[in-house]
């Protein structure tokens, strides 16, 4: 079964600090990964995505990814996190043998404190 | 470009009564997609259409789920009727091509009483 864990409820992690929130997954095939951030009263913003190629991805606001197949993650990262990433990030995961539909985690809480 | 809508944005209906979402994709996204986040779970997927045409409706839970895209434009998702677990957050998304990213809407949270 697929699946995709964010053992995280909540990450803080004070202003210009570097930043990371975890994900893993479970998909047979090789996985598309997605970021997607929760602004408050706001939809679901695409942030990045992995699909091939480098696995280092760079994406929207200057967040970034790592792919790393052996240990199924796609840690999502910044180097300098601002007070306004706080938000809810979901990680998602859609087999590239099966349907379109994309397995979600259950979202990380990041609190960028000044 | 205007991204995707939905309608309304809160939704507060008693046990029983039938309440219907709408979403309106971005223009000329043929896929569209609806999915559910309950009780801060996670979002969970309900089903996608290619145009009018239901593609995969796997993740809807209950006969009481019926969801149309009547001309291939925009969506509705009808309860009914309401049950006190069909609370939650209502995402629409769409994406021009299957394989593309979704690009979802602001919700619709609905409160079932």
């Amino acid at each position: 079964a697929q699946s995709v864990a964010q053992p995280e409820d909540q990450v803080n992690v004070a202003e210009g600090n570097p930043l990371t929130v975890k994900c893993t997954y479970s998909v047979s095939g090789n996985p598309y990964l997605f970021w997607y951030v929760q602004y408050p009263n706001r939809g679901l913003q695409f942030l990045l995505k992995y699909i091939t190629g480098d696995n280092l991805v760079k994406g929207s606001y200057g967040f970034e990814a790592e792919f790393n197949k052996s240990q199924t993650s796609f840690h999502l990262k910044k180097p300098s996190a601002l007070v306004s990433d706080s938000a809810l990030y979901f990680c998602a995961v859609r087999s590239i043998s099966g349907t379109y539909k994309y397995i979600f985690g259950t979202g990380t809480r990041l609190k960028v404190l000044a | 470009e205007a991204g995707v809508t939905q309608f309304p944005s809160h939704s507060v209906i008693e046990k029983g009564q039938t309440v219907t979402l709408r979403c309106d994709p971005i223009s000329g996204h043929d896929n569209l997609y609806w999915y559910r986040r309950v009780m801060g779970k996670e979002i969970k997927f309900l089903l996608h259409f290619v145009k009018e045409s239901k593609q995969d409706e796997s993740g809807m839970p209950n006969n009481r789920f019926l969801a149309e895209r009547t001309g291939g434009t925009y969506s509705t998702l009808k309860v009914q009727p309401a049950e006190l677990e069909d609370s939650g957050v209502y995402f629409c998304a769409s994406s021009q091509a299957g394989w593309n990213e979704q690009f979802f809407g602001p919700g619709t949270r609905l409160t079932v009483l």
